[in-house]
């Protein structure tokens, strides 16, 4: 079993829409969660932290559950700018130093 | 933005020769990361750098040799190519804590090898 499980997608959704990725991850010892994007032939960057109680930025909102090992990016009023692909990645500390592990990643696509 | 810059960009090698890829940062962060990126597998850590000659393995290192002879640079060595690691080499630092915490990736380097 992979440690960060996703849906690879594509998810093609208009502009306007509202969307969610899920992620599943395996070390129940993990510590830190975090959401990526990467633009096609690009470097990941970082979109936002995932803490237990819930945070938004802007349009972004992600959450933790704990509980079920399970992370969720919800994107609303989707825009074009937005499409990319979205890496749900965890530090689990596991064999020591700050290692995060990678999802394979959700692609979006936004049209119009 | 952290400065993290990779060299070269993109590189053509043939089978069986030693190619070395580098990472350069300007912001005296003590940990350093290869990844590779392939399609199906997403990024997977080769090695990795606490400090000055502090080094480990990932989980994909077999093949690849790494040295940190200065704060700044982490080099990564090919030590015989092979058409296996055809990839996407990104090079990443970690920096900030606590909430602030992340990773920032330098532009990657696209490796053929032939």
């Amino acid at each position: 079993r992979k440690e960060v499980e996703q849906d690879p997608g594509p998810f093609n959704v208009p502009e306007g829409a509202t969307v969610a990725f899920n992620c599943t991850y395996s070390n129940s010892a993990s510590q830190s969660f975090f959401w990526y994007r990467q633009d096609c032939r690009k470097e990941p960057k970082l979109l936002m932290s995932v803490y237990s109680s819930g945070n938004e930025d802007g349009r972004f909102t992600a959450q933790l559950n704990r509980a079920s090992q399970y992370i969720s990016l919800l994107i609303r009023d989707s825009k074009l700018s937005d499409s990319a692909t979205y890496l749900c990645v965890v530090n689990g500390l596991t064999g020591g130093g700050n290692k995060l592990t990678f999802g394979t990643g959700t692609q979006l696509k936004v049209e119009l | 933005d952290a400065g993290i810059t990779q060299s070269p960009r993109h590189k053509v090698t043939e089978t069986g020769t030693p190619v070395t890829l580098r990472c350069h940062q300007t912001e005296n962060h003590r940990y350093m990361y290869w990844y590779r990126q392939d399609p199906g597998h997403g990024l997977r850590l080769i090695h990795y750098s606490y400090g000055v000659k502090d080094t480990d393995k990932g989980e994909v290192s077999d093949g690849y040799s790494v040295s940190r002879s200065k704060t700044e640079d982490f080099l990564l060595t090919l030590e015989s190519a092979t058409s296996s690691q055809t990839s996407v080499y990104f090079c990443a630092i970690s920096s900030g804590t606590g909430r602030s915490y992340g990773y920032t990736f330098g532009s990657g380097t696209r490796l053929t090898v032939v």
